[in-house]
C-alpha cells in the first residue's frame, strides 16, 4: 500500500544525544515536509523539502538537522542544541509543482528526553 | 505572516448533536489555500477537505459541510448528526504561493480543537 512510514514510534533520548526520526515515502511525492506538535500550539513547520538534494528551514529549524539524498527518504535529526525536544513529530508528503495534491502524513513518532 | 485561529480548545456534545469547529485565518496574499485535517487517537493526520481562496462556494459531503466566508476570513466545519467516531483533533490549517510554486504541504496550523462525542 502507498503511504508515509515514520519509525520508530516511540523513542527515548537522553540529554546530550542526537537522534534521527526515519521517514519514508512510496508514494512518488516530489516535497516532504517535518512537523513538530506539542500540547495546545498545533503543528510547526520544521523543515522541508520540494526536491532531491535541496531543503529549507520552516520556523522552527534550531537544533534540527535534515538530509534529502533519495526522493524516497527525509530523515530529521534532532541534536542535543535542541532545548526542548520531547514533542510528536510528523512527517508529510506531497506532489508539489504543477500537479499539487494535499499532504498525507505519517503515523507520528514521538521522542521523549529523558 | 499567515496565522490560523481556532477558538474554541475543547468542545463536547452528545451523539446526534450538530457541531460546527469554527476557523479564522489571516492572510495577506490575494492566493491562498485552506485545509481542514482530522487527527485520531492513533496520531496521523487526515485529511479532509481543501478549499482555494477564489472558490467560495459550501460545501457538503455526508455529515460534514464547510463554510468559506471571504468576507470574516472564516472557514467553519460543521459536523450534522455527531457520532462517537468524530471524537478526534480537527485542524484548520493555510498554505500559500510562494516563490517555489503552491506547496499544499508547507501549512500553518491553527492550534486544533479536540471534539469529544458521548454515547
Amino acid at each position: 500500500d502507498g503511504g508515509i512510514t515514520q519509525s520508530p514510534k516511540y523513542l527515548f533520548r537522553k540529554e546530550g544525544q542526537n537522534v534521527t526520526l526515519s521517514c519514508e515515502q512510496n508514494l512518488n511525492h516530489d516535497a516532504m515536509y517535518w512537523y513538530r506538535q506539542d500540547p495546545g500550539q498545533g503543528l510547526r513547520l520544521i523543515y522541508y523539502s520540494q526536491i532531491v538534494n535541496d531543503f529549507q528551514k520552516g520556523d522552527i529549524a534550531e537544533g534540527y538537522s535534515v538530509s534529502r539524498e533519495k526522493k524516497e527518504s527525509f530523515p530529521l535529526t534532532v541534536t542535543s542544541a535542541q532545548k526542548n525536544p520531547t514533542a510528536f513529530y510528523l512527517c508529510a508528503s506531497s506532489t508539489g509543482g504543477g500537479q499539487n495534491t494535499e499532504a498525507f502524513f505519517g503515523q507520528g513518532t514521538r521522542l521523549t528526553v529523558v | 505572516a499567515q496565522k490560523v485561529t481556532q477558538a474554541q480548545t475543547e468542545i463536547s456534545v452528545v451523539e446526534k448533536e450538530d457541531v460546527t469547529l469554527d476557523c479564522v485565518y489571516e492572510t495577506r496574499d490575494t492566493t491562498y489555500y485552506l485545509f481542514w485535517y482530522k487527527q485520531p487517537p492513533s496520531g496521523e493526520l487526515v485529511f479532509l477537505i481543501r478549499r482555494n481562496s477564489f472558490d467560495e462556494q459550501n460545501e457538503i459531503s455526508g455529515r460534514y459541510s464547510w463554510n468559506f466566508q471571504k468576507s470574516t476570513s472564516s472557514f467553519n466545519f460543521t459536523i450534522t448528526a455527531s457520532q462517537v467516531v468524530d471524537s478526534a483533533v480537527y485542524f484548520c490549517a493555510l498554505s500559500e504561493e510562494d516563490a517555489g510554486g503552491t506547496s499544499y504541504g508547507k501549512l500553518t496550523f491553527g492550534q486544533g480543537t479536540i471534539l469529544t462525542v458521548h454515547p
